[in-house]
């Protein structure tokens, strides 16, 4: 089983900032198998990019994905209230057992 | 617009059973791969049961594997997932979701199960 290792698990950011979460692989993944998922508190998971760097429908440009082989990273270019969430990366290499990192909480400052 | 809604989520006692369902509308159901996914009370996400487009292949986790089944009706667009054997730590909010090409891309807004005396 891959294992997704994700850091910080928590960290505050102040309107405006950039900041970079991320995801390390047990073991080589292609990158077209690394995902990333939004969740709002109260709310179910949301699609946020997918094949590490594809923003899904409706998610703003400040959102970017990179990475290969067992390091990937997800950038929001400039933090806004609207941001805060839990984030999980999630591998689809070793079909049909998909796995998620543990989650990064992200706060406003 | 793609929607998802689970129900059949309550309180069962270890070792008991209960039948999840996911009512999907706003796509053609029989053309995607569906998935149950669940959170567990630390946030934690795990992908519990797969079934294909056309219900023939099921794939699940060991830690569900002889316990759960997942099924569909593609004529009544619903997803189920049979649980038995429950174990408390099965409790959890349990997540239907459509199939990307080895990504979930839409998700419902969840049933949640506890298992507890």
């Amino acid at each position: 089983e891959i294992v997704l290792t994700q850091s910080p698990t928590t960290m505050a950011a102040s309107p405006g900032e950039k900041i970079t979460i991320t995801c390390s692989a047990s073991s080589s993944i292609s990158s077209n198998y690394l995902h990333w998922y939004q969740q709002k508190p109260g709310f179910s998971p949301k699609l946020l990019i997918y094949r590490t760097s594809n923003l899904a429908s409706g998610v703003p440009a400040r959102f970017s994905g990179s990475g290969s082989g067992t390091s990937y990273s997800l950038t929001i270019g400039t933090m806004e209230a609207e941001d805060v969430a839990t984030y999980y990366c999630q591998q689809g290499s070793s079909i049909p057992r998909y796995t998620f990192g543990g989650g990064t909480k992200l706060e406003i400052k | 617009e793609v929607q998802l809604v689970e129900s059949g989520g309550g309180l069962v006692k270890p070792g008991g059973s209960l039948k999840l369902s996911c009512a999907a509308s706003g796509f053609t159901f029989s053309d995607y791969y569906m998935y149950w996914v669940r959170q567990t009370p630390e946030k934690r996400l795990e992908w519990v049961a797969t079934i294909s487009d056309g219900g023939s292949y099921t794939y699940y986790p060991d830690s569900v594997k002889g316990r759960f089944t997942i099924s569909r009706d593609n004529a009544k667009n619903n997803l189920y997932l049979q649980m038995s054997s429950l174990k408390s730590e099965d409790t959890a909010m349990y997540y239907c979701a459509r199939g990307g090409v080895n990504y979930f891309d839409y998700w419902g807004q969840g049933t949640t199960l506890t298992v507890s005396s």
